[in-house]
């Protein structure tokens, strides 16, 4: 099993749709969670860390479900600029150091 | 201002040879990571250095060294390059590796090339 996944998509929505992206993690130890966005032939750049009780920014959502070991991104009002493919990230303590893990990327495409 | 800076930004080469990557950044950071992205997108950590000490080596060959001059610097050598090694190599660093909610910054990222 891998320690981070995600569904890969693609996700191809409508600009205005609102969209949600879900990623499970495998250590139950991880501490620090974070959304990345990257687009085409770049690198990846944080969008947004994800707290405990959940935070949003503008039109970004981000919650944390501890117990069930997921965590979720919510894009409202999507824009054609969104399009990227978004990474979830955990840390967390693993083989006696911390460990900053990816999942492989959920692509989002948003069109007119 | 470049906060973390990775050259050359292509590299095209035989297998066979032997390449190094560099990096730099500018930010302070303690901590130092390699990544490899294959061609499925899957960004999977290779190495991490703190403060010049290695505290990751994620089962990498060894023909892949890391070397960390001091704790701005982190380059990947490479030798007796195959095929499978082509992929674009990221280069992070964040502000402490053992802290919470500490984001890695990248690199440009190397795209290699084996033929």
């Amino acid at each position: 099993r891998k320690e981070v996944e995600q569904d890969p998509g693609p996700f191809n929505v409508p600009e205005g749709a609102t969209v949600a992206f879900n990623c499970t993690y495998s250590n139950s130890a991880s501490q620090s969670f974070f959304w990345y966005r990257q687009d085409c032939r770049k690198e990846p750049k944080l969008l947004m860390s994800v707290y405990s009780s959940g935070n949003e920014d503008g039109r970004f959502t981000a919650q944390l479900n501890r117990a069930s070991q997921y965590i979720s991104l919510l894009i409202r009002d999507s824009k054609l600029s969104d399009s990227a493919t978004y990474l979830c990230a955990v840390k967390g303590w693993s083989g006696g150091y911390n460990k900053l893990i990816f999942g492989a990327g959920t692509r989002l495409a948003v069109h007119p | 201002d470049t906060a973390v800076s990775q050259t050359p930004k292509y590299l095209v080469t035989q297998m066979g040879n032997d390449k190094s990557i560099k990096c730099e950044q500018n930010l302070g950071h303690d901590t130092m990571y390699w990544y490899k992205q294959d061609s499925k997108k899957f960004l999977k950590i290779m190495f991490s250095y703190n403060n010049k000490e290695l505290i990751i080596n994620e089962t990498v060959p060894n023909r892949f060294s890391p070397k960390s001059p001091d704790k701005a610097h982190l380059n990947l050598h490479i030798n007796s390059l195959e095929l499978g090694d082509s992929a674009v190599y990221f280069c992070a660093s964040s502000q402490d590796g053992s802290g919470l909610y500490t984001e890695a910054f990248f690199g440009q990222g190397t795209r290699l090339t084996v033929v």
